[in-house]
């Protein structure tokens, strides 16, 4: 398996304009997380989703993101209009799905994105 | 919510000898408590995970132990190497949701 996917791995833009981040989970898991790492914040949960469908989006810092999940398979994060203060390492994590919900979430590489 | 303290924040330890992590969370529902490993400009991979109805879990030269009472969790790394410099996070599951609470990391740096 190849593990999470997530593109682009680097993204640079401007103030103002929209950023799509895109996952691709592990095949077969049923949970799929948004995260966001900064200096100041740390490791932060933005979403996630259970088969496909949002369950907590507490996390969503405001109105500007967005995150959507149309099948198994892809996820989208999005921001829009993109702002400096945006600028960080999104990370996707996928896991299978436990009735404890111990098993291991698994990261993707991450998506660097700078907003200018 | 859920809160997570983790310490301390940078810690630097000659090869060999031992390294402690400590976090404690707030919590007293949480029942999963995972550690991760983060090299520079990787992606967080598990190390290792401790569940709530269990004291201490060991693999090779990491251990961590859980205290339920003091609302504490520590990591635990014999005969450290350079390869084990990298940030480490812990982080608690909350008893009825997916979701982790991470502390802020602790920066590991091994001497050779």
């Amino acid at each position: 398996d190849a593990g999470v996917i997530q593109s682009p791995r680097h993204e640079v833009t401007e103030m103002g304009q929209e950023v799509t981040l895109r996952c691709k989970p592990i095949s077969g898991h049923d949970y799929l997380f948004w995260y966001r790492q900064t200096m100041m914040r740390g490791l932060e949960l933005l979403i996630y989703f259970n088969n496909n469908v949002p369950i907590d989006d507490s996390g969503m810092p405001e109105d500007r993101f967005s995150a959507k999940m149309p099948n198994a398979s892809f996820s989208t994060l999005k921001i829009q209009p993109s702002e400096p203060r945006d600028s960080a390492v999104y990370f996707c994590a996928s896991s299978s799905g436990t009735e404890d919900r111990t098993d291991t979430q698994y990261f993707g590489p991450g998506t660097r994105l700078t907003v200018l | 919510g859920e809160n997570v303290e983790q310490h301390p924040s940078t810690l630097s330890v000659q090869e060999g000898d031992s390294a402690v992590i400590k976090c404690t969370y707030s919590d007293s529902a949480s029942n999963y408590f995972p550690w991760y490993k983060q090299e520079l400009g990787k992606r967080p991979q598990l190390i290792i995970d401790i569940r709530s109805n269990v004291g201490e879990k060991k693999d090779q030269r990491i251990a961590v132990t859980l205290n339920k009472t003091a609302k504490h969790f520590s990591l635990h790394i014999t005969e450290t190497q350079p390869e084990d410099s990298a940030v480490y996070f812990c982080a608690a599951l909350g008893d009825s949701s997916y979701k982790l609470i991470f502390g802020s990391g602790t920066r590991l740096l091994v001497r050779p």
